[in-house]
């Protein structure tokens, strides 16, 4: 079975400094890991993905992953939060390649404050 | 634009009712999924096609439920005697073409109030 936990049903943060919203796994093979966005009344954005490779990736509107094998994790990061950065985020999960669909964590809410 | 057009966006229906949600990629994708989500919290898996075979089901896709994708292309979500419940966002995605390991693309949604 695979799962996905977010801890934190919202993050406040002031404009300007670093945000990191907290994700945590869990798999029985290899995970392949997701964050996503979603504004109000809209589906879902892709930001970054961990498949392989190097374990901070990189990826849409300056965010960023780290992948943590021993810690299960996947943080998502920036280093200087926008108030337009204020949303819904949700990591998700999947065990390995292939079909299977994604599992979603419940959400984090991000607030940035100007 | 992801490339999923859903419709419609918002649906209000009367308890008992029937409805039917449509999902149209623009181009050819083989994997095509459903997904709801219900106020605050995350997506959940509904339903799965590869091609116009239906793959996977969640146990969340009651018998009230069906959906179909009979030319592999565009995707139909029915709901039969719809209940309070069942007002939720359901969502559309497609899966990035001939990647295992792709990112799911998702259409805006369309919401269900059922009164």
């Amino acid at each position: 079975a695979q799962s996905v936990a977010q801890p934190e049903d919202q993050v406040n943060v002031a404009e300007g400094n670093p945000l990191t919203v907290k994700c945590t796994y869990s798999v029985s093979g290899n995970p392949y890991l997701f964050w996503y966005v979603q504004y109000p009344n809209r589906g879902l954005q892709f930001l970054l993905k961990y498949i392989t490779g190097d374990n901070l990736v990189k990826g849409s509107y300056g965010f960023e992953a780290e992948f943590n094998k021993s810690q299960t994790s996947f943080h998502l990061k920036k280093p200087s939060a926008l108030v337009s950065d204020s949303a819904l985020y949700f990591c998700a999960v999947r065990d390995g390649p292939g079909r299977r669909a994604l599992t979603f964590g419940s959400g984090t809410r991000l607030q940035v404050q100007p | 634009d992801t490339g999923v057009s859903q419709n419609p966006r918002h649906k209000i229906t009367k308890r008992g009712q029937n409805v039917t949600f449509r999902c149209d990629p623009i181009s050819e994708h083989n994997r095509l999924y459903w997904y709801r989500q219900t106020l605050g919290q995350g997506p959940e898996f509904l339903t799965y096609f590869q091609n116009e075979a239906q793959l996977e089901k969640s146990r969340l896709l009651s018998d009230r439920f069906s959906a179909e994708r009979p030319k592999g292309s565009f995707s139909t979500l029915e709901i039969q005697r719809t209940e309070q419940g069942d007002s939720a966002m359901y969502l559309c995605a497609i899966l990035e073409a001939g990647a295992n390991t792709g990112e799911l693309f998702f259409g805006e949604g369309s919401r269900l109030t059922v009164l």
